[in-house]
């Protein structure tokens, strides 16, 4: 149980397009789910919270009009990598809690590696 | 401010050589202690939660254990497959939206 999945597991685009990367809770349904970021040999960073009919919670430092989230269902959360440039080239991750406030867990899907040219 | 400190950054053990990870932590109020394996290329594997200094839980070869200040991940006769670094995170109770304090992280290597 708690299988998260992401797609797609890699993308390269060009700089200045944008890329969608979606998030599901496979076998649980998810009120609230996380989007990181993770550099090569670094720890995982949390760049926002995406809550199922609201606004998503951005970290600071996070620009909310270039990683826009989505959390249109219970199971589905995407993040939007909007103009992309060089420097979004990163692994991107997601998680999820089975029934937040009861069972605290987070679990996190394979990543979406993303290299923008 | 929550913040986690893991050590060593990197351990090489033989196979079958024992040895222990370390978290420290600082929170002001602890909601969870999580242990998290993650191989190259992927999302981190879930291991282990403990909720409170004194809790000990094990799982084949991992052992992970909880006091006010700092967490243990026991590794006991590590073959070459528990290989990967090995991510502790805390939750504290001051946040309302469950959000993870991720450590740098352990790579473990464990050589044949």
């Amino acid at each position: 149980g708690a299988v998260v999945s992401q797609h797609p597991s890699w993308v390269i685009c060009k700089s200045g397009t944008s890329v969608k990367i979606e998030c599901r809770s496979l076998d649980f349904q998810a009120t609230t789910m996380f989007w990181y970021r993770q550099f090569p040999k670094q720890s995982l960073m949390l760049m926002a919270t995406s809550n199922e009919g609201s606004k998503a919670t951005y970290e600071q430092g996070v620009e909310k009009d270039k990683f826009l989230i989505n959390h249109a269902s219970l199971t589905l959360s995407t993040l939007t990598v909007t103009s992309a440039h060089p420097e979004d080239s990163s692994f991107y991750i997601c998680s999820a809690n089975p029934l937040a406030g009861i069972q605290e867990t987070q679990y996190f899907g394979p990543g979406t590696r993303l290299l923008v040219l | 401010e929550d913040q986690v400190t893991q050590s060593p950054e990197a351990l090489r053990l033989q196979e079958g050589e024992s040895s222990s990870l370390n978290c420290s932590y600082t929170v002001s109020g602890l909601r969870g202690l999580f242990w998290y394996r993650q191989d190259p290329g992927k999302g981190p594997e879930f291991l282990f939660t403990l909720y409170s200094a004194g809790e000990e839980k094990e799982k084949e070869r991992l052992k992970a254990t909880l006091t006010k200040k700092e967490s243990f991940l026991h590794i006991t006769a590590p073959k070459p497959e528990d290989s990967a670094t090995y991510l502790c995170a805390l939750q504290g109770s001051g946040g309302s939206n469950y959000k993870l304090t991720f450590g740098k992280g352990t790579l473990l290597t464990v050589n044949p």
